[in-house]
């Protein structure tokens, strides 16, 4: 089976920095994707990582580490509208794991 | 393109009734899963199809069938509907090849008491 953890909140302020954490357990791996959510409305795809590394999206980079079974989404230059929840997601092929979720709150 | 589509909005039920939810999409995507969403917690898979007449289960497919008559619709069916089942339930498709990278509808809100 697969199991993410990933943080319940993180908190940051406009302009900031935040880096959301997420760990994996899994027996079939093909890379991570991660998700942002709005108050319960469509999940909406960010990111995604099948090799190792740093992948760039504009203000949003996510890595992956295989060896360590560890990835994070790293959001820059953070805006209000930056506020919501993001989800990590194991890749095994045919389906989609995802993690429960971080609250990201940013602060004026 | 409209995207994913999903019909109805919300939806309250009494205990045993039966409905289906209904999902399509426009993109002419291979691959199409339904997933539940509880409060606090991240999307869980229900069912999934990588193509028309092709399904397969989830992590949590009790209670629930779907079939994949066309490309295009994946209907989603409550058998005996239970207060467990309450829930918001999304359609996602993608590209068969492409599965990390899916497009949600917006949502069904179901309810059952």
């Amino acid at each position: 089976g697969q199991s993410l953890e990933q943080p319940s909140e993180v908190t940051a302020v406009e302009g900031a920095i935040v880096q959301i954490n997420c760990t994996y357990q899994t027996s079939g791996f093909y890379g991570l994707s991660w998700y942002q959510q709005h108050d319960g409305g469509a999940p909406t795809f960010l990111s995604y990582n099948g090799l190792d590394g740093l992948e760039e999206t504009g203000r949003f980079s996510s890595f992956l580490s295989r060896s360590d079974s560890y990835g994070y989404l790293l959001l820059q230059e953070l805006q209000m509208k930056d506020s919501a929840s993001y989800f990590c997601a194991v890749n095994s092929a045919r389906q989609l794991t995802f993690g429960s979720g971080t609250q990201l709150t940013v602060l004026p | 393109n409209a995207g994913v589509t999903q019909t109805p909005k919300f939806q309250v039920l009494k205990t045993g009734q039966s409905m289906t939810l209904q999902c399509a999409q426009d993109m002419n995507h291979e691959y199409m899963s339904w997933y539940r969403q509880d409060p606090g917690m991240g999307l869980r898979l229900i069912h999934y199809s990588v193509g028309a007449g092709i399904t397969d289960q989830g992590e949590v497919p009790n209670g629930y069938n779907v079939s994949r008559s066309t490309t295009e619709d994946f209907p989603l069916r409550l058998l005996s509907a239970a207060p467990s089942q309450t829930s918001v339930y999304f359609c996602a498709s993608s590209y068969s090849g492409r599965v990390y990278e899916q497009f949600f509808g917006p949502g069904t809100r179901l309810t059952v008491l």
